[in-house]
């Protein structure tokens, strides 16, 4: 199995609601990531967790909160969002190893209304 | 992070040889390169990856500038189904993965 699962697919989601999206992997890698894409942008980093601990923040507002509740999950809490937050959000896993490439999921589409 | 640079589009002829460049001038030793690609409304999907020697596999090469400040993406024989964008990224040991801005490829049947 060397798919990473990212539910939902889509989402819309109004400014006060509380909403998470999931990613899974059983490829039994170690470093898992959340991207942001903006249409017609290259996807930015947001966080990386490495052994189911939080190894990068990349500045990103509270209303984001990651969670890895185990080596094959990885959520990300939304809270308080802003129309502006609207984009494709992507997970990301590798294993730890140095010469290893990432897989990545199709993204869940998020809307902001 | 390490950044790289890519031209922003390029065009090839179906079943022509591309080259795809990136300039990755401050590039540490143990950075790899990394090449993915990304099909409109899907996620990034790996091309090619190496440290110091070209590299091939079943879907491209990678040239790698003997200062390692540069490196090259060949697709054989262009398709339709390789029009997309392809992104160039230096993954380090801090297992950060910075995605640069990327050449959107149009292949013209």
């Amino acid at each position: 199995d060397t798919e990473v699962t990212q539910t939902p697919k889509h989402l819309v989601m109004g400014m006060t609601n509380k909403k998470s999206l999931k990613c899974e992997q059983h490829m039994g890698h170690r470093a898992m990531y959340w991207y942001k894409q903006k249409a017609k942008k290259p996807p930015e980093l947001m966080f990386v967790y490495s052994y189911e601990k939080l190894s990068i923040n990349e500045s990103v507002p509270s209303r984001f909160s990651p969670e890895c509740p185990n080596s094959s999950l990885l959520n990300l809490h939304l809270h308080a969002l802003q129309p502006e937050d609207s984009a494709l959000y992507l997970c990301a896993s590798r294993s730890r190893t140095k010469n290893t490439e990432a897989f990545f999921g199709q993204g869940t589409r998020l809307t902001v209304v | 992070d390490a950044k790289t640079t890519q031209p922003n589009s390029m065009e090839s002829n179906e079943e022509e040889p591309v080259h795809l460049p990136c300039n990755h001038s401050t590039i540490s030793g143990t950075d790899y390169i990394h090449w993915y690609r990304q099909l409109p409304s899907q996620g990034p999907e790996y091309v090619i990856h190496g440290l110091t020697s070209n590299v091939n596999n079943r879907m491209a090469s990678l040239a790698i500038a003997e200062d390692r400040k540069s490196s090259t993406l060949i697709l054989h024989r262009a398709t339709l189904r390789d029009a997309a964008v392809y992104y160039c990224i230096l993954l380090n040991t801090g297992n950060q993965f910075y995605f640069g801005t990327g050449t959107s490829l149009t292949v013209i049947p």
